[in-house]
């Protein structure tokens, strides 16, 4: 049981370049998200999704975009990378419950530099 | 806009000190949560609390939510070197329960 996982863990672009992030759950989750964490301002959501075939806009959804082909993937693209892009990005699911049961589960986060 | 504020947002004390963190908001959540954050991983959940005035304890640390459920603190107890990372409150909200992150505290214990 691996939880979650991202790939790549590093990655330098160039202005203008295009990448896809791709994120794996082996839990059997139905919730997905895309985060991107930056110094002083804690994480911030991208995108989600609630389900297969389903996503949603987040907090800072600008310049980004989201598949959720396979219940298990989650895959952040951004089409034109920019400086302002340069963040660590981290994925999270958690399943359907309570309150109470409520867990996000991280991967272990991707480091993106764009010059 | 940043609904969640943290305080302190760095923190350097030394082992056997007790220390307390706030997470102050005007909004109000159906649940807050602490996460931990260590160098080069993702946030750890410590804690879920969802009744206005709860407090939860694990083991040195308290967690306590505000009556109103706007704010909640964590309070450690003789601090360890290994509680030494960036500690995260989130507050849910709306139908999906999204959350929404505070600044984070920067904590370092020192030996």
């Amino acid at each position: 049981n691996a939880g979650v996982t991202q790939t790549p863990k590093f990655r330098v672009l160039k202005t203008g370049q295009s990448m896809t992030l791709l994120c794996a759950q082996d839990m059997n989750h139905e919730y997905m998200y895309w985060y991107r964490q930056d110094p002083g301002m804690g994480l911030r959501l991208i995108h989600y999704s609630v389900g297969e075939g389903t996503t949603a806009k987040g907090e800072v959804p600008d310049g980004y975009n989201v598949s959720r082909l396979k219940k298990q993937n989650f895959l952040l693209g951004l089409e034109s990378a920019a400086p302002s892009q340069t963040s660590v990005y981290f994925c999270a699911s958690r399943k359907i419950g309570t309150l109470h049961t409520d867990t996000q589960y991280f991967g272990p986060g991707t480091r993106l530099t764009v010059l | 806009t940043q609904l969640l504020e943290q305080s302190p947002q760095f923190l350097s004390i030394q082992e056997g000190e007790n220390l307390t963190v706030y997470c102050n908001s005007s909004s109000v959540f159906s649940s807050l949560q602490w996460y931990r954050q260590e160098p080069g991983e993702g946030p750890v959940l410590l804690v879920t609390v969802v009744t206005g005035g709860e407090v939860k304890k694990l083991k040195r640390l308290t967690f306590q939510f505000g009556d109103a459920r706007k704010d909640s603190s964590l309070h450690i107890t003789a601090a360890q070197p290994g509680d030494t990372g960036l500690y995260l409150c989130a507050g849910a909200r709306g139908a999906t329960n999204k959350l929404i992150f505070g600044t984070g505290t920067l904590l370092a214990v020192q030996p």
